[in-house]
């Protein structure tokens, strides 16, 4: 079992926007700003798409975005796209676990 | 460009010892953590731990402990995890990551490895 909660799935059509959450505790999620999101390709390496909670790393598009509230945390993809099916995870600093990951979303574009 | 490159494909009975290798390039190595993530079959991403590079510090999941050794060599910036005792259950996808330092990308893995496929098999 996953330290931090994910949906299983989520879907939406093109050009909808779509959210994750990733519910955590008080001693992961909400304990620092340092919430990273990765989408995950079949036979690809994961990807950094947001960290430090809400920040995007250059070159990744602005259609996504992070958020967090308390302890849970969200990752938002607007403008759907085909290209963004893919499995997206969580992970987040734990003082007393180091890094802890969500169990993983798989994101469906109809 | 900025890159980590691992060993290939491994494929061990139970009770064996796996070391994988993961080779940096295009940055300077020391000042970085490299971590361990691996990914079981339908299942999904693991931390596994991490090793400073500039202190040989570690951190280990608890899962794990006892069974894992993660080392580097600065001469030719490669990271090494080496896992005992093999079980079934360890048969993955090992993945190495650079972790973000205070000044960019805090504790978020920005660089990551190709992968290296470890099977556990009689």
């Amino acid at each position: 079992q996953s330290a931090l909660t994910q949906p299983a799935s989520v879907s939406g059509s093109p050009g909808q926007s779509i959210t994750i959450s990733c519910t955590g505790t008080s001693s992961d999620v909400g304990s620092h700003d340092l919430v990273s999101w990765y989408q995950h390709r079949p036979g690809k390496a994961p990807k950094l798409m947001i960290y430090e909670d809400t920040k995007r790393p250059s070159g990744i598009s602005n259609r996504f975005s992070g958020s967090k509230s308390g302890n849970t945390a969200s990752l938002t993809i607007s403008g759907l796209q085909a290209e963004d099916e893919a499995d997206y995870y969580c992970c987040s600093y734990a003082p007393t676990k180091n890094l802890v990951f969500g169990g993983g979303t798989k994101l469906t574009v109809l | 460009q900025v890159q980590l490159v691992q060993s290939g494909e491994e494929v061990k009975q139970p009770g064996a010892s796996v070391k994988v290798s993961c080779k940096a390039s295009d940055y300077t190595f020391t000042p970085y953590t490299i971590n361990w993530v691996r990914q079981a079959p339908g299942q999904g991403l693991e931390w596994i731990g991490w090793i400073s590079v500039y202190n040989g510090n570690t951190n280990y999941a608890q899962r794990l402990q006892g069974r894992v050794t993660m080392t580097t060599d600065t001469s030719t910036s490669t990271a090494y995890m080496e896992l005992r005792s093999l079980r079934s259950d360890d048969t993955a996808i090992y993945y190495c990551a650079r972790l973000g330092t205070a000044t960019s990308y805090y504790y978020a893995m920005d660089v990551w490895g190709q992968g290296t496929t470890v099977t556990v098999s009689s």
